[in-house]
């Protein structure tokens, strides 16, 4: 596509209840990103894929988080029994290659909210 | 590891005017990139501005412009003629030369007051 797609916009779920949030890169890139942006805060690596590996996962917060890549494209991040404290904006971006010397491309992210 | 700091919170400038966003970065390696990166409301983090740090000419792109101080590691960014859009968060980030982790600081909110 054009951009980075991230689905859905907005998000309320329950606390406890499991969520999945997904990203559609820039076609051609390799690279994906997942940051987190907690309220008023900067941004939180969580976890890079080149491919469908994920040779970085370590700013994933827990074990309730987990992501994956399928086709070396789209990406899905998966929260199980959310809590509060995961609410935040998560954003996803792409790049080209294995260097990110460009800076990413960034999509417009999704407001999780956890009630 | 690297580390960002932008030390102002929040700015406020008049339309027309020139401000200055303050960034410093903490890393032991010598290459590495460095970017401005624009937030709106609309959530999309936008490049505005990438310098490159073994070049020591600052990098500019239209209205933006950046002072690049190596020694003291210092990356700030100067909005000339600001204008109603280019209020957002701004966010300084840092990369090293042959890795794929983007780190941020913790971003300024620019105000521009009509």
């Amino acid at each position: 596509g054009a951009g980075v797609s991230q689905s859905p916009s907005n998000k309320v779920t329950e606390k406890g209840k499991d969520v999945e949030l997904r990203c559609d890169p820039i076609s051609g890139h390799t690279a994906l990103y997942w940051y987190r942006q907690s309220l008023g805060q900067g941004l939180e690596f969580l976890i890079y894929f080149q491919g469908n590996s994920a040779p970085d996962k370590s700013g994933l917060p827990s074990d309730r988080f987990s992501a994956e890549r399928t086709g070396g494209s789209v990406s899905t991040l998966t929260i199980q029994r959310t809590q509060q404290e995961d609410s935040a904006v998560y954003l996803c971006a792409s790049s080209f290659g294995t260097r990110g010397n460009y800076g990413y491309t960034f999509g417009s992210g999704t407001r999780l909210t956890v009630v | 590891a690297q580390t960002v700091t932008q030390s102002q919170p929040e700015m406020s400038v008049q339309e027309a005017e020139t401000v200055t966003l303050s960034c410093t970065y903490d890393t032991s390696e010598s290459d590495y990139y460095l970017f401005w990166y624009k937030q709106p409301p609309s959530r999309q983090m936008i490049l505005v501005i990438r310098q490159e740090a073994y070049k020591q000419q600052n990098a500019t792109e239209n209205r933006f412009s950046v002072n690049f101080q190596k020694a003291a590691k210092s990356f700030s960014l100067k909005i000339s003629d600001s204008q109603l859009g280019d209020a957002a968060m701004y966010f300084c980030a840092i990369i090293l030369q042959g890795a794929q982790k983007l780190v941020f600081g913790q971003g300024t909110r620019l105000t521009i007051n009509p």
